[in-house]
């Protein structure tokens, strides 16, 4: 079984400058998250999707941060404009409808910002 | 927001010895999961922890869910290299997880 897909695995940008990651969960997973990880920290929740609509994006700063999952599927995450601080690895996971503990994670996106 | 206090902050054992972690929040948590991370993947889920007061063990990993709902343990016995990791913990409260900043563990041959 394939699992989480997400590129690309390293990018690197100016700061004022716009970025966009992809994801592609496991087959059959309705439920995708996006989690921001920065160096020395654990994964932080920034939104979570239920097939293609929002459940909880509590935590995602929508000023800059916009995420879609548009056919249920693959998803997208852009930054713009980014920030230094927005340096971090950016995670993909997905799980199962009514599984939240079986978050299987991809190998994640890094993200420098100069 | 809610955190997670995990200590200690790294460790370095020789191998085939015995080390345990902890969690602490000052909330409470209805599930404790424990994960692990390697260089440039994702997490791994370890074990998951459902009721005050559960011990689970996987092969040389334990982890107990504390009775207060607010902390937790994992127990790893009988190190071995690919034990090399950063480990977290995590609580589950509506739907949302929270992790730890996790224990970076380094065995020494």
């Amino acid at each position: 079984e394939a699992g989480v897909a997400q590129s690309p695995r390293y990018k690197i940008i100016e700061k004022r400058q716009s970025v966009a990651f992809w994801c592609n969960p496991i087959s059959g997973h309705a439920t995708l998250y996006w989690y921001q990880q920065i160096l020395g920290q654990g994964p932080k929740l920034l939104i979570q999707f239920q097939n293609n609509g929002v459940v909880d994006d509590s935590q995602l700063p929508k000023d800059r941060f916009s995420a879609e999952r548009l056919k249920g599927v693959d998803s997208t995450l852009k930054i713009q404009p980014a920030k230094l601080e927005d340096s971090a690895v950016y995670l993909c996971a997905s799980s199962l409808e009514n599984d939240l503990y079986e978050q299987y994670f991809g190998p994640g996106t890094r993200l420098t910002v100069t | 927001g809610q955190q997670l206090n995990q200590s200690p902050q790294s460790m370095f054992i020789q191998e085939g010895e015995d080390v345990s972690m902890n969690c602490t929040s000052s909330s409470i948590f209805n599930t404790w999961l424990w994960y692990k991370q390697d260089p440039g993947e994702g997490p791994v889920l370890l074990i998951a922890l459902y009721k005050a007061g559960e011990l689970t063990s996987n092969g040389r990993l334990t982890a107990q869910f504390g009775i207060t709902r607010k902390d937790s343990f994992l127990n790893i016995s009988a190190s071995i290299p690919s034990d090399v990791g950063i480990y977290f913990c995590a609580g589950l409260k509506k739907r949302q997880l929270t992790f730890g900043s996790g224990t970076q563990l380094t065995v020494l041959p």
